[in-house]
C-alpha cells in the first residue's frame, strides 16, 4: 500500500475513445502530480498542482486535460490520443512544505490502439 | 526541463555482486532522494539524504550525498534477484516541493 492509489491499473482505448485516469491519496499532501513513462525513456513532468491550483504544465497536448477537484483527488481526462501516447501514467503527491519527496502511486499502463 | 545525469544507464551483474551508481547535476540540491522502480509499478523512496557529506543505510542499500551537493551515488551491497529494477536519483530545493529526476539505471541480474 503506498498511500497513493491509481485506478484503472490497465486501460486500452480506442483513438476516438474518451477515458479519464484517477488519483486518489490520503496522505494529507496538498501537491499532485503526473507523470508520463515511455519505455526506456525518463519521467515526463505533465502537469502540478499545488494546493489545488494548476502550477505547471509542461506543454502537454490539450488531449490531455487534468482535474484536481480537491487535495485528495487528481484526474487525467483523455481524449483523441494517438498511439505514440501509449506509456505508463504516474500519479505523486508530496506535501507543499519539507523536502520528503514524491510518494507514488502504481501508475496506469495505458495503450492506444 | 532539467535532468540529472545518472550513470550507468544500465548494468548487468550476477546475483551477490556489489551495484554502485551515481547522479550528477550542474545544481546544488538541498535534498537528494533514491528511488527504485519495479517493472510495470511506480517507483518507492529508498533512501533520502538532507545534509552535505551524510552517508545512510537502509539495509544493503548505503547512498551519500555529496560534499558539493552537486551528486549523490547509491551502492548495493551483496545483490540479490528483487534488486532488479530501475533506479532513480532525484533532487530537491528546499522549500519547493518540486523534484528534478535523473535518467535512471536499469539493474539486471544474470542468472
Amino acid at each position: 500500500e503506498t498511500g497513493v492509489t491509481q485506478t484503472p491499473r490497465h486501460l486500452v482505448m480506442g483513438m476516438t475513445n474518451k477515458k479519464s485516469l484517477k488519483c486518489e491519496q490520503h496522505l494529507g499532501h496538498n501537491a499532485m502530480y503526473w507523470y508520463k513513462q515511455s519505455a526506456k525513456k525518463p519521467l515526463e513532468l505533465m502537469f502540478v498542482y499545488s494546493l489545488e491550483e494548476r502550477v505547471e504544465n509542461n506543454s502537454v497536448p490539450s488531449r490531455f486535460s487534468p482535474e484536481c477537484p480537491n487535495s485528495s483527488h487528481l484526474f487525467l481526462h483523455l481524449h483523441t490520443l494517438q498511439p505514440e501516447d501509449s506509456a505508463l501514467y504516474l500519479c505523486a503527491s508530496s506535501p507543499t512544505r519539507g523536502n520528503y519527496g514524491y510518494t507514488f502511486g502504481s501508475g496506469t499502463r495505458l495503450t492506444v490502439v | 526541463g532539467q535532468q540529472l545525469n545518472q550513470s550507468p544507464q544500465s548494468m548487468f551483474i550476477q546475483e551477490g555482486e556489489d551495484v554502485s551508481m551515481n547522479c550528477t547535476s550542474s545544481s546544488i540540491f538541498n535534498t537528494w532522494l533514491w528511488y527504485k522502480q519495479d517493472p510495470g509499478e511506480g517507483p518507492v523512496l529508498l533512501i533520502a539524504l538532507y545534509k552535505a557529506g551524510e552517508l545512510t543505510s537502509n539495509g544493503r542499500l548505503t547512498a551519500q550525498f555529496g560534499i558539493t551537493r552537486k551528486d549523490s551515488f547509491l551502492n548495493i551491497s551483496a545483490s540479490i534477484p528483487s534488486d532488479v529494477g530501475i533506479y532513480f536519483c532525484a533532487g530537491q530545493f528546499f522549500g519547493n516541493e518540486k523534484l528534478t529526476f535523473g535518467t535512471g539505471t536499469r539493474l539486471t541480474i544474470i542468472p
